[in-house]
């Protein structure tokens, strides 16, 4: 069991816009401003979207958002295209004894 | 850019040491943490523990005992020991670079690691 909690699937016809949710604790994304987001194709090694909550890497489309409230954190891609169909998995500090949890991961299919 | 590749056996016997490297090229692997995550088939990521370059390491507690992390300088390589493996060890090992706001990236192309005698 994952330690921060990501629905199994959601979907969306492209052109709209879904939002992934990333639950976790006080202890983890509800202290730390610090939560990532992977996109991962099959095969494929992840590939970081979002950083620190609401960052994003210099190259990645401004179509992918992130933000936070309490101890739930989410990842929002607006205008869906097909090559955004993929596992997404979301990624906080955890304190200075666990360090990194990881979500279960979420698949994204466009309709 | 900064590339990395996971490189070690794909095969390992149970109760044996699992041992990976990876290789960073395109730029210098000091002054930055490196991790190791993996990942069963089918499943999702797993943080098995950082490094750096200085030699400082932290584990996932879930693993520690049974976890080695190591740097080589020189050949800009750093290393994954687990000992004692189970066929739940079994997945793609990947490596990364861990920045100081816990993000990773770049990641290498992962290596798959089967338990099985």
């Amino acid at each position: 069991q994952s330690a921060l909690t990501q629905p199994a699937s959601v979907s969306g016809s492209p052109g709209q816009s879904i939002t992934i949710s990333c639950t976790g604790t006080s202890s983890d994304v509800g202290s730390h401003n610090l939560v990532s987001w992977y996109q991962q194709h099959p095969g494929k090694a992840p590939k970081v979207m979002i950083y620190e909550v609401s960052k994003r890497p210099s190259g990645v489309s401004n179509r992918f958002s992130g933000s936070k409230s309490g101890n739930t954190a989410s990842l929002t891609i607006s205008g869906l295209q097909a090559e955004d169909e993929a596992d997404y998995y979301c990624c906080s500090y955890a304190g200075s004894s666990t360090y990194v949890v990881f979500g279960g991961g979420t698949k994204l299919t466009v309709l | 850019q900064v590339q990395l590749q996971e490189s070690g056996p794909g095969l390992v016997k149970p109760s044996e040491t699992l041992s990976l490297t990876c290789t960073v090229s395109g730029g210098s692997i000091s002054s930055y943490y490196w991790s190791w995550i993996r990942q069963p088939a089918g499943r999702g990521l797993e943080w098995i523990g950082r490094m750096y370059t200085s030699g400082s390491t932290n584990y996932n507690p879930s693993l520690k005992s049974r976890v080695t992390m190591s740097v080589d300088t020189s050949k800009n390589q750093f290393s994954l020991k687990l000992n004692s493996v189970t066929a739940a060890d079994t997945a793609v090992y990947f490596c990364a670079r861990e920045w100081s706001t816990y993000r990773f990236d770049p990641w290498g192309q992962g290596t798959l690691v089967t338990v099985s005698s």
